[in-house]
């Protein structure tokens, strides 16, 4: 499973675009980038997944530029709401795969202020 | 309303009293895992099943047992708790090739 590298923490305001970068430079040709969140207490909540370019949602969008050696999850415009831990995973999808063990990096703590 | 559910949320037990923590989804999913969360260390896998009657260690096994019995439960056994074993778990499952894993709302394990 390649390994991850994100910034300990990051702070900002609420209204403003977040950009949260991971970076993976071992990642392999078959593996996909997952994001999730987690608030304290509680379990993570998956944010976004995706393989190469871009992938939005209701949530989120992740940027994965051509190589793939890192991602960036960007939130817009942030409220109190989004102050959580946010963590970025990289493995691959195939069934019964070492893919079953999932490993979480440390995490980006993100702290939004008034 | 999908969902995972793990009892009980918390407990405060003593050295050497073995207890289980139940681990129940109504997804149908066939992949489950359980996690502990410790301060500094994040998230770390202790065990995780691929289906019924299949599972296999995690990082972080010692002390620890499981059983897929059904496709809905997976407990986590510990036989003999150790204070090192004070710590946030959480239950997970997903559909086996994807990354979209829900969580359970947590046990918080104190052993003294």
């Amino acid at each position: 499973l390649a390994k991850t590298t994100q910034p300990i923490s990051m702070d900002s305001y609420e209204g403003q675009e977040v950009n949260i970068t991971c970076s993976h430079n071992n990642i392999a040709t078959n593996d996909y980038i997952t994001w999730y969140q987690q608030f304290p207490s509680q379990g993570p909540r998956f944010i976004i997944q995706g393989y190469k370019t871009k992938v939005t949602n209701e949530v989120a969008s992740l940027f994965i530029p051509a190589d793939r050696k890192s991602s960036t999850l960007s939130l817009p415009r942030v409220s109190l709401s989004d102050t959580a831990v946010y963590y970025c995973l990289v493995g691959p999808q195939e069934r019964y795969s070492s893919a079953s063990k999932i490993i979480f990096g440390s995490g980006t703590r993100l702290s939004i202020r008034p | 309303e999908a969902q995972v559910t793990q009892n009980p949320r918390y407990l405060i037990t003593v050295t050497g009293k073995k207890l289980t923590v139940t681990c129940s989804q109504n997804m149908n999913h066939e992949y489950m895992s359980w996690y502990r969360q410790d301060p500094g260390l994040g998230l770390r896998q202790i065990y995780y099943s691929m289906n019924v009657e299949v599972t296999d260690k995690g990082d972080v096994p010692e002390g620890y047992k499981v059983s897929r019995k059904e496709k809905r439960n997976f407990p986590l056994i510990l036989e003999s708790p150790s204070p090192n074993q004070t710590s946030l778990y959480f239950c997970a499952s997903r559909v086996n090739r994807n990354y979209e894993q829900y969580f359970g709302p947590g046990t918080r394990l104190t052993v003294t």
